[in-house]
């Protein structure tokens, strides 16, 4: 089963706008990440966020964690037509046990 | 390596063959893992290796999945008498410690059974 839920599950933007993808999560977790998926390959990592961060940058990401409504979100600034992908959220919980990912966001940047 | 590798990247099967599916994880990474990623759905987690032992195997669907992990090093996943509703992308993915780090991906192996 999956913990993590996406939300929206599609997205279309236009070049140079936002785009705010959501992840809901049931269970206490240890940590928090994010993954890309361009069509046709494997995962590859973004930003991670542990349990006692509140926000994280790293280039045009931004990523919040509120851990009080089990929720967080995934900015991308300035989108790119080379953004286009999917996108997935995947928690760990406390035991380091289970590591699962939600049904992602399909994000398609229109150039 | 470079990367996490999979092969074949491709694979197809007639209903009923045995098909094994082959990971080579990033050299030094202790921890192994198998995800079953159905068209336009996230990864579903099927087994977890550290080292050579098999951790968890509770979402390998059937008995039929067998995952094995001899060394420590590459890993092999076995599915038998291959099923339509195995058709899926299979990802191999490896950290160098475990669930708390980032993971790194193969390209997965596209398997379609007939």
């Amino acid at each position: 089963s999956q913990q993590g839920e996406e939300d929206p599950q599609a997205l279309s933007i236009q070049e140079g706008e936002n785009a705010t993808m959501n992840c809901s999560y049931k269970t206490s977790i240890n940590n928090l990440q994010w993954y890309r998926q361009n069509s046709g390959r494997g995962l590859v990592h973004l930003i991670l966020i542990r349990s006692n961060e509140r926000e994280k940058h790293s280039g045009r990401l931004r990523v919040t964690l509120d851990t009080s409504k089990k929720s967080s979100s995934l900015l991308i600034t300035a989108s790119r037509a080379a953004d286009t992908a999917s996108y997935f959220c995947a928690t760990v919980d406390n035991y380091g046990q289970n590591f699962v990912f939600g049904p992602g966001t399909r994000l398609s940047v229109l150039p | 390596g470079a990367g996490v590798s999979q092969s074949p990247r491709y694979k197809v099967a007639k209903r009923g063959q045995d098909v094994a599916l082959r990971c080579d994880p990033i050299s030094g990474h202790v921890s192994l893992f198998w995800y079953q990623q159905a068209l336009g759905q996230g990864p579903e987690f099927l087994t977890y290796f550290q080292n050579e032992a098999q951790l968890d195997k509770s979402g390998l669907p059937s008995d039929r999945f067998f995952a094995e992990r001899p060394e420590g090093s590459v890993s092999t996943l076995k599915i038998q008498r291959t099923q339509q509703e195995d058709s899926a992308v299979y990802l191999c993915a490896s950290s160098s410690t475990g669930f708390n780090e980032k993971l790194f991906f193969g390209s997965g192996t596209q398997l379609s059974v007939l």
